[in-house]
This record gives structure tokens, C-alpha cells and sequence, in this order.
């Protein structure tokens, strides 16, 4: 099955700097790469998401980047904030069986 | 349109009791999920169903039971509750696309607190 690994565990970042987080997968099968953010107390939230046939998605601030060869994928955060600061897991299929998380990366953004 | 909607939000069980966790969508998603995170960490499955009639296994189902009886529900059970069950539970609901998946639109309601004392 499928095998998500996240690094870093924790990143801290000073407002106005860029954070990345890097996820690798096992099976190149998986097709479509999405990234939850969860808030103090909160249910996980999709921000965004990428399919298998591109390989980089921008919304506003945030963009996803895919490696499909290298089996990596990246969340890359511009010009943070403080309410950026959440713990941010990516996820990947394996099949048409259920999403697999990332241990999940504890972002902070130091005003 | 609710989305996924779990109740309840906390509970407090003592051991060896038994209880129900309730889980409802309205967006007529055929996928339906239960997720487990325990503080700190990221999220296991426990059972998933594929539609009504159809359950199956996730990475930690000792201890717990499903059922989906119909599109919109999918209750969860844990009977003779354990310590090692506290957790907060995740309920979500996805759809699929014929020969595509079935990962799209991952919705999670907004979790029961568990603790068992």
C-alpha cells in the first residue's frame, strides 16, 4: 500500500518569509496529491490540491509543485502570516483506496 | 447544505462502556470515512465504506464496528471502551469519478472528542 512520509515535523518561519513542506510517496499509481490545513482544535481543511497531469498549482499565496519521477510533492507558502500558522499533512491515494496522511508538519509564523 | 456533521462533539465513557458516533452527509457522497487522531499526531483510519452495504477495514479497527445503511450515514461503534481509545474522531465523505478514483473532495466534519476514563 501506499506510504506517505512529510518533512519537516515542525517548521517556524519569520512573517513575510516563504515556509515549503515536502511530502514523498511509495506507489506511482497515486494520481491526485491534496494538502489539509488544521487549525488549533479544528477539522482538517483542503487549500489546495494537484492531479497527476501537472506539475505545479498556485492559489494566491500558496502553490503545490509535483516530482512524479522522483515521487515527491511540495506545498510552498509565500509571504506568511500569522493566521498562516496550523498543522499542515499532505495525502495521497493508493488506488481507488482511501487517502493516506503525512504525520502532519506544525507550522509557526513568528510576527 | 450541512456538509458532514458529527455529533457528539465530546463525550466522557467509562471503561467498558459502549457508544455510538454519529456521522451524516448531505452531499450524496458515495465515500465515507472514520478517521482516529490521537494529540499531536496524524490521522489513521479506522473503516471506510465505498457505499451503502459496504464496509471495509483501515489501518487500526480493533475495537471498533461500522455500518452503512444508507448514502447519507455511517455510524460508528465502539463497544468495551478502552483508555487507548481516547481520541478525536474524524468523520468524511468523498466522491468518485468512474475510472478516477475515489479521493476527490475529502470533506471532514468537525470531530468527537473522546475520552475514556
Amino acid at each position: 500500500g501506499e506510504n506517505v512520509e512529510q518533512h519537516p515535523s515542525t517548521l517556524s518561519v519569520q512573517e513575510g518569509d516563504s515556509a515549503v513542506i515536502k511530502c514523498t510517496y511509495s506507489d506511482s499509481a497515486s494520481n491526485y496529491f491534496p494538502w489539509y490545513k488544521q487549525e488549533l482544535g479544528k477539522r482538517p481543511q483542503l487549500i489546495i490540491d494537484i492531479r497527476s497531469n501537472v506539475g505545479e498549482k498556485k492559489d494566491q499565496r500558496i502553490a503545490v509543485t509535483l516530482n512524479k519521477t522522483a515521487k515527491h510533492f511540495s506545498l510552498h507558502i509565500t509571504e506568511t502570516q500569522p493566521e498562516d500558522s496550523a498543522v499542515y499533512f499532505c495525502a495521497a491515494p493508493s488506488g481507488n483506496t482511501p487517502l493516506v496522511f503525512g504525520k502532519g508538519t506544525r507550522l509557526s509564523v513568528i510576527a | 447544505n450541512a456538509g458532514v456533521t458529527q455529533t457528539p462533539k465530546f463525550r466522557i465513557l467509562k471503561i467498558g462502556q459502549s457508544m455510538t458516533l454519529q456521522c451524516t452527509q448531505d452531499m450524496n457522497h458515495n465515500y465515507m470515512y472514520w478517521y482516529r487522531q490521537d494529540p499531536g499526531m496524524g490521522l489513521k483510519l479506522i473503516y471506510y465504506s465505498v457505499g451503502a452495504g459496504i464496509t471495509d477495514k483501515g489501518e487500526v479497527p480493533n475495537g471498533y464496528n461500522v455500518s452503512r445503511s444508507t448514502t447519507e450515514d455511517f455510524p460508528l461503534r465502539l463497544e468495551l471502551a478502552a483508555p487507548s481509545q481516547t481520541s478525536v474522531y474524524f468523520c468524511a465523505s468523498s466522491y468518485s469519478i468512474r475510472g478516477r478514483g475515489a479521493n476527490y473532495g475529502y470533506t471532514f466534519g468537525s470531530g468527537t472528542r473522546l475520552t475514556v476514563v
